[in-house]
């Protein structure tokens, strides 16, 4: 089975903190991504990233970076947290096929409070 | 404009019934793909079923099939005799024009 391991299941932090989100998966696959949660509006794709060292925007990109020095760990940050980043944050990774039959393997969530 | 529409914000079901959770969708790509994810109240999304625009059978797997109507942009999740463990978002996602849409959910609740 897929596994996709998001580092922390709650996380409570400071306004104008670093924040890292740390996701790993153990598939081997090529595509990662990064959504944010919020009710109402489903999932919103922040960042993805199709290789090492690549990465790509996606609709809110607005705030945050990503890393990926390794095929297995993509890495979402938040610079400077501002309270309108407090969300659910889900990682998931897709092996890199014809993308539209791509299916898409989730952690199990991150969910950030920016106090 | 919404790639995926949910117009069921949330469903009761009486367990062991069918229900049906509608899902609309808007593209011009001839190709592309259908998928339904479960959340249940842990947040980890679950793959549950994929639909290929091309595939001229409804996708089933198990309890779950996909009731797709390619005129009319639609790719409704049947659930057939409705567990208590089905609580929980249902997403419907898209893959087109090189990226996911998904659409704002919904949420089912199985009554004993």
């Amino acid at each position: 089975d897929v596994k996709v391991t998001q580092s922390s299941r709650y996380l409570v932090k400071r306004t104008g903190e670093k924040v890292f989100l740390e996701c790993v998966q153990d598939m081997d696959h090529e595509n990662m991504f990064w959504y944010r949660q919020d009710p109402g509006l489903g999932l919103r794709l922040i960042y993805f990233s199709y290789d090492v060292k690549m990465k790509e925007k996606g609709d809110i990109p607005e705030g945050y970076s990503v890393s990926r020095e390794k095929k297995e760990r993509f890495s979402l940050i938040l610079e400077s947290a501002s309270t309108n980043q407090t969300s659910m944050y889900l990682c998931a990774s897709e092996k890199h096929l014809d993308r539209a039959e791509g299916i898409q393997y989730f952690g199990a969530g991150t969910r950030l409070s920016v106090l | 404009a919404q790639k995926i529409t949910q117009t069921q914000p949330g469903m009761f079901v009486q367990e062991k019934e069918a229900v049906t959770l509608d899902c609309t969708y808007d593209t011009s790509d001839p190709s592309y793909g259908l998928f339904w994810y479960k959340q249940p109240s842990s947040g980890e999304m679950i793959f549950l079923i994929y639909q290929g625009s091309y595939d001229q059978q409804n996708a089933t797997e198990g309890r779950y099939s996909l009731n797709f109507q390619k005129a009319r942009k639609s790719a409704n999740l049947v659930i057939s005799a409705s567990q208590l463990g089905d609580s929980a978002m249902y997403f419907c996602a898209i893959y087109t024009g090189n990226q996911f849409y998904f659409g704002t959910g919904t949420s089912l609740t199985v009554i004993p």
